[in-house]
């Protein structure tokens, strides 16, 4: 079983705060997807990375996968309430279960304005 | 209709009932999951389907049974369900199975067992 931790569970903050989340594992991973569901709908992905220590930014929002691929964070500068919402974490894994999805239980984001 | 539909949104049942749970999406894509997202726990991959073919079946009981009559339609055939089976069913799609991609998920079947 390859495990994703997701620190922490539950996060509610001021908007304009800045923030971090992080998702963990002890399992090297292909690659880590960032996926974001609000509430009443699906998933919906918000970045991919690849490469060991590889930024990506993507307007506030700044995601980087660790240099041994075993742990990825996600950094959001002055966060709006628009924000809102459940960040999950998944690990794809390679060898023989190429291609396979691991997910984090996510961290749930309230941003009040 | 684009993306990934899911009906019906919200689904009540007995134990002793048989229902099924409608996906269908317009994207093209080859590959079709069922997943399972209960509170507190990891996203649970339940089935997945590339071209219309099961390739896996992640130990589910029995009484989740899944159709694929083709790359489009994905169902999920329920019965004689358990309390604890009350969750929100997701279905995704890829471009393929080999390398996952991006999954495009429906918005959810919120299904309440009594």
């Amino acid at each position: 079983t390859q495990l994703l931790e997701q620190s922490p569970q539950f996060l509610s903050i001021q908007e304009g705060e800045n923030l971090t989340v992080y998702c963990n594992s002890s399992s090297v991973f292909s690659s880590l997807q960032w996926y974001r569901q609000e509430p009443g709908e699906g998933p919906v992905l918000l970045v991919t990375v690849v490469t060991g220590g590889e930024v990506k930014k993507l307007k506030r929002l700044t995601f980087q996968f660790g240099d041994a691929r075993k742990d990825s964070s996600l950094h959001i500068t002055a966060a709006q309430p628009g924000d809102t919402g459940l960040y999950l974490c998944a690990g794809e894994a390679g060898g023989s279960t190429l291609g396979r999805l691991y997910f984090g239980r996510g961290t749930q984001l309230t941003v009040w304005p | 209709e684009t993306g990934v539909t899911q009906t019906p949104r919200h689904l009540v049942m007995g134990m002793t009932n048989k229902k099924s749970l409608k996906c269908e999406q317009h994207l093209g894509h080859n590959a079709m999951y069922w997943y399972k997202q209960s509170a507190k726990k990891p996203l649970e991959l339940m089935f997945v389907y590339n071209f219309k073919e099961q390739t896996e079946n992640n130990s589910v009981p029995s009484r989740f049974s899944p159709e694929c009559p083709n790359s489009s339609h994905l169902f999920l055939h329920l019965h004689t369900l358990q309390p604890e089976d009350s969750a929100l069913y997701l279905c995704a799609s890829s471009h393929s199975w080999t390398g996952t991609g991006e999954l495009f998920f429906g918005e959810g079947s919120r299904l309440t067992v009594l």
